[in-house]
């Protein structure tokens, strides 16, 4: 059972426009989401994170949304940048989980 | 300050034996969480050690084991190596009782293929 979903296994992007990466959640206990960036063969890194008491949280060119209603967030980053071409990990946690939930990640490119 | 440190990056093991993967957290971490990356999978969620214990596990088969030692320390345990077990291991520490509104820290992972 995905409670994690990222159903976009890959997105392409023109250098200077937006990109947005989309997640999902089934289970309404979690309360807290991240999102982290993965080059090959390294270590996921922290990109920016949301409470459930918010709906939307900046951090210069990343801002990720939270809808609770429709279980669904998203992470935008204007402008995208080649160097942002990454792997993006969207992941979930509640209260009594006591560890992340992390969706099958979504591979961007940014086209230069 | 050190980040999450693994070792080794890069294991080879036959079927059948076992390997241990190593992971020191960032100083003043507790926590150690352990996942796994298999080709083509997110990252999917094997074992959380916190003061020593073992608080919390996914849903792996017991051949699947760890610990964490007195200075927050982990190793993971695979015995009985399965082809499928071949897949990248990351480690990720945060400050003590888990995952409450902080974000982990991951190491750079271990590559492990078994042939």
């Amino acid at each position: 059972d995905q409670q994690v979903k990222q159903n976009s296994p890959s997105l392409s992007v023109q250098e200077g426009r937006i990109s947005i990466l989309n997640c999902d959640y089934t289970n309404s206990m979690f309360d807290y989401f991240l999102w982290y960036k993965k080059y090959p063969a390294e270590g996921p890194t922290f990109l920016i994170s949301i409470s459930s008491i918010k709906d939307k949280n900046e951090d210069g060119r990343f801002t990720v949304f939270l809808n609770k209603s429709a279980k669904h967030l998203s992470l935008h980053i204007v402008p995208s940048q080649p160097g942002d071409s990454a792997v993006y990990f969207c992941a979930a946690s509640g209260w009594g989980t006591y560890k992340y939930i992390f969706g099958t990640g979504t591979r961007l490119k940014v086209l230069a | 300050e050190a980040g999450v440190t693994q070792s080794p990056t890069h294991l080879i093991k036959t079927r059948g034996q076992q390997a241990t993967l190593r992971c020191s957290p960032i100083s003043g971490h507790t926590s150690v969480y352990w996942y796994q990356q298999a080709l083509g999978l997110g990252l999917q969620f094997l074992l959380w050690y916190d003061e020593g214990e073992e608080r919390n596990r996914g849903n792996f088969p017991p051949r699947f084991s760890g610990r964490q030692f007195p200075n927050y320390s982990s190793e993971l345990n695979v015995n009985a190596l399965e082809l499928e077990d071949s897949a990248l291991y990351l480690c990720a520490s945060t400050t003590g009782q888990g995952v409450k509104n902080t974000e982990a820290f991951f190491g750079q992972g271990t590559r492990l293929t078994v042939v």
